[in-house]
């Protein structure tokens, strides 16, 4: 299995620009996580999706910031547009149930907004 | 107030030093909790993880829930240079995880 697959790794772009953010999420999983890192905010759970369905989109920052779940296999955050205090690394994981199920993470899009 | 507060670290310790990782919590709701290694520029993947009061030994990692004191934390026995990363604490309900801001470790050889 190759992992939870987020592309791309690093993202670098201008403020007001559109960014979308990629993810493939491990075949089988139903549940799929977007989360920002950040020094001062640490691991922030953005939305969350089961079943293609978003469930919980509270951590969205605002609504610059949305995402998609079109298949089990393909999810999208689009940032539009984009602000300097977006810059972060973004996490995507997958899990087979809730629970005790644990949360595979991708390796993340470095973005930087200057 | 967060929901999840974790000592913020960062950690030193020699080769073979026993560490002691914790975390704190305010929700009651909380079901699982979980201990997450990340090492740099990498995503965050599961170290160990439990649901009930009690220790939980796998290797030279012991993982100790007391949640009539909403505490929990991670011991890391022998530790070795390659135990060197950021260590998450998380507790999650209802489908959500909620992290802890990390504790990053070295150990020094």
């Amino acid at each position: 299995d190759a992992g939870v697959i987020q592309s791309p790794r690093h993202e670098v772009t201008e403020m007001g620009q559109e960014v979308t953010l990629r993810c493939k999420p491990i075949s089988g999983h139903d549940y799929l996580f977007w989360y920002r890192q950040t020094m001062m905010r640490g691991l922030e759970l953005l939305i969350y999706f089961n079943n293609n369905v978003p469930i919980d989109d509270s951590g969205m920052p605002e609504d610059r910031f949305s995402a998609k779940m079109p298949n089990a296999s393909f999810s999208t955050l689009k940032i539009q547009p984009s602000e300097p205090r977006d810059s972060a690394v973004y996490f995507c994981a997958s899990s087979l149930g809730t629970g005790v199920s644990p949360l595979h993470f991708g390796n993340g899009t470095r973005l930087t907004v200057t | 107030q967060k929901e999840v507060e974790q000592d913020p670290g960062p950690l030193s310790v020699p080769e073979g030093a026993i560490v002691s990782l914790n975390c704190t919590y305010s929700n009651s709701a909380f079901q699982y909790f979980m201990w997450y290694r990340q090492y740099s520029r990498k995503g965050p993947e599961l170290l160990m993880y439990t649901y009930s009061s009690g220790n939980k030994e796998d290797g030279r990692f012991t993982a100790q829930v007391d949640k009539s004191s909403k505490y929990i934390s991670l011991f890391i026995r022998d530790s070795q240079p390659s135990d060197s990363a950021t260590y998450l604490c998380a507790m999650a309900n209802a489908g959500k995880s909620t992290f802890g801001d990390g504790t990053t470790l070295t150990v020094k050889p």
